[in-house]
């Protein structure tokens, strides 16, 4: 199947501070991606939608100056996570549509993000 | 409402025995439907889908699914479980359009014993 790639897979940074996790698709154009966040033990919960050359789309309840998207290019989105705090510590996974196979979604590995 | 349901929250099983976890699912459209599997700390790896055609699906690591439109269920079946196979599965809905994203039941956890 097609491959999706998020980097870093896990990230410790300090309160306060901004930290960047990047999505790419590696073998097919992405004009739309999707950003998730997953508790332990929990579903996972969509936070936005990433369109390339646009504005991404939230979900409600997230908070769009606090968890930053670009979709800079086909291939690559990137979700930031500014003035983090402990409660932002969770499980961030991308996930992008292979139009080249009926746009079966292929997911990340995911990225742990931990704020102390 | 769009929704999926994944009635199961935790099965265990024998190593060598079935598997069976259900899924309902609540969707105006078509429906497009995914199995996928997370390992802990893991991303999601597809195992299964269904678009169209016959309604018995097969998937990576030995898994099928059969779609019952009548029974708006997807279930996942396994003739014969793995150790390996522990771990979060699953079920997912969706329209076939690019810019949608995936609705995803609650999970369930499969353990394995031996």
């Amino acid at each position: 199947g097609a491959v999706v790639s998020q980097h870093p897979s896990w990230v410790i940074c300090k309160s306060g501070t901004s930290v960047k996790i990047e999505c790419r698709s590696l073998d097919f154009q992405a004009t739309t991606m999707f950003w998730y966040r997953q508790f332990p033990k929990q579903s996972l919960m969509l936070m936005a939608t990433s369109n390339e050359g646009s504005k991404a789309t939230y979900e409600q309840g997230v908070e769009k100056d606090k968890f930053l998207i670009n979709h800079a290019s086909l291939t690559l989105s990137t979700l930031t996570v500014t003035s983090a705090h402990p409660e932002d510590s969770s499980f961030y996974i991308c996930s992008a549509p292979d139009s080249n196979s009926g746009n079966t979604i292929y997911f990340g590995e995911g990225s742990w993000l931990t704020v102390v | 409402a769009q929704s999926v349901t994944q009635p199961d929250i935790h099965i265990t099983v024998s190593e060598g025995a079935s598997l069976e976890l259900r899924c309902n699912y609540s969707y105006g459209a078509t429906p497009y439907l995914f199995w996928y599997v997370q390992s802990p700390g893991q991303g999601l790896q597809l195992l299964l889908k269904y678009f169209s055609g016959d309604t018995l699906v097969q998937g990576i690591k030995g898994f099928e699914a059969e779609f019952k439109r009548s029974q708006s269920s997807f279930n996942l079946r396994k003739p014969s479980v793995h150790w390996s196979d522990a771990a979060e599965y699953f079920c997912a809905v969706g329209p076939n359009q690019a810019g949608t994203a995936l609705i995803f039941g609650k999970g369930t956890t499969l353990s394995v014993s031996s």
